[in-house]
């Protein structure tokens, strides 16, 4: 069974500060990991994603990756209040299989 | 303006009663999906599409039928509803999803089904 953990949260951080989440996965073999964010009631939207080990960053964010201890992280640099929603973390399946597997996100809460 | 469109946005119905959410993408993408979201169990795919004629249960199909007519459409039909599928349903699209190559999945707006 393909397993996508995340600390349900809520996390809440100050205003101006790093948030980081975290995630988890169980496949291996997975290739492609991607964080989506969510405001409550909406759909989620894509804000990074990873392939390679490694740091990524893209603004205020940056995704790292280490697929030797399966761990997929988010920081969010400068937090401001509009950043609080809920980031869900997604995962490719190995083996060639379609589709993505989500964590049940992890709730952020950005106090001013 | 690319998007997903869903319809209805909002339904209330009873057990039973057959129904049919719409789901289309103008962005001329081949891979279309379902998921449903439920409080504390997060997002669980229902089905996909690679492409027209071509679908696949995802993790949670029991109760739910899909078709892929044409590209742009990929309808989730409910033929005898029950209260357990009762839950936020988005309909997501992308580009192409391959294992080396994958590309973003743009989500609908969701609806909100519950059943009585």
């Amino acid at each position: 069974q393909k397993e996508v953990e995340q600390n349900s949260g809520p996390l809440s951080v100050p205003e101006g500060a790093i948030a980081s989440l975290n995630c988890t996965y169980s496949d291996r073999g997975s290739q492609s990991f991607f964080w989506y964010r969510q405001y409550s009631g909406k759909s989620p939207e894509l804000i990074m994603f990873i392939y390679s080990n490694g740091d990524k960053e893209d603004g205020r964010f940056t995704a790292q990756l280490n697929k030797a201890s399966q761990y997929v992280s988010l920081l969010i640099r400068d937090s401001q209040p509009s950043d609080s929603a809920t980031y869900l973390c997604a995962v490719t399946p190995g083996g060639g299989a379609d589709g993505l597997t989500f964590g049940k996100g992890t709730h952020l809460i950005i106090q001013p | 303006e690319a998007q997903v469109t869903q319809n209805p946005r909002y339904l209330i119905t009873v057990t039973g009663k057959k129904l049919t959410v719409t789901c289309s993408q103008n962005m001329n993408h081949e891979y279309m999906s379902w998921y449903r979201q439920d409080p504390g169990l997060g997002l669980r795919q229902i089905y996909y599409s690679m492409n027209v004629e071509v679908t696949d249960k995802g993790d949670v199909p029991e109760g739910y039928k899909v078709s892929r007519k044409e590209k742009r459409n990929f309808p989730l039909i409910l033929e005898s509803p029950s209260p357990n599928q009762t839950s936020l349903y988005f309909c997501a699209s992308s580009l192409s999803i391959h294992r080396e190559s994958y590309n973003e999945q743009f989500f609908g707006p969701g609806t909100r089904l519950t059943v009585l």
